[in-house]
């Protein structure tokens, strides 16, 4: 069954709280996207993996997250120390090379609550 | 960055209708794709089509890459099809526009 998994799949966190996120792309994808929704900002960007190496991770608060991808199953995004402001949904999607682009596939999310 | 706009935002539709989604974007692009986010919040692939048109039952779509839009054709619409509408577009990275609202009535 080739879909990407997330977990977990609901998060409620005190502020202040650590939290780790993660995402298993689909096998033999080679792009892994993190994505936050919100109702203000929509689907923004966070940061993208291509071979497991970081392309961009310009649209995530530094200070707080981080993004890795220690091995090719696996992805993680990670909020230290978590703020109410962080409540959102978080989308992984894996990608595989068609063409001069990459068609992505997305996980169930993962909806944060930080309260 | 590369901008993108959708419209309209929101629509409504009396079952069996037909409805066209537009997609807009500032630069050229290597690929775009559409995604339908369903009322649980899933996030489903449509058609993957930097140009050219593609068919898929009821819905088909339609990029013309040389003048930077997309257009999403809704043929006979069901109170399934209600959700939003998303194009997303790769050049660096790959970018969502703000979407389309569809709301199918029975």
């Amino acid at each position: 069954d080739a879909r990407v998994t997330q977990t977990p799949r609901h998060k409620v966190t005190e502020m202040g709280q650590e939290v780790t996120m993660r995402c298993q792309p689909i096998l033999g994808h080679n792009t892994v996207f993190w994505y936050r929704q919100t109702m203000m900002q929509g689907l923004e960007l966070l940061a993208y993996f291509r071979n497991r190496a970081p392309l961009d991770d310009s649209g995530m608060p530094k200070d707080r997250f981080s993004a890795e991808m220690p091995d090719a199953t696996l992805a993680t995004l990670k909020i230290q120390p978590s703020e109410p402001r962080d409540s959102a949904v978080y989308f992984c999607a894996s990608g595989s090379p068609q063409g001069w682009g990459t068609e992505a596939f997305f996980g169930q999310g993962t909806r944060l609550t930080v309260v | 960055g590369i901008q993108v706009e959708q419209s309209p935002p929101d629509l409504i539709l009396q079952e069996g209708a037909n409805s066209t989604l537009r997609c807009n974007f500032s630069d050229s692009v290597n690929n775009l794709q559409w995604f339908h986010q369903n009322p649980w919040g899933q996030l489903i692939n449509l058609f993957y089509i930097p140009s050219g048109t593609k068919q898929n039952g009821r819905l088909s779509a339609t990029t013309v890459a040389t003048e930077r839009y997309s257009l999403l054709y809704i043929s006979s619409s069901q109170t399934t099809d209600s959700g939003v509408y998303f194009c997303a577009v790769e050049r660096d990275d790959m970018r969502f526009g703000a979407g389309t609202r569809l709301t199918v009535k029975p």
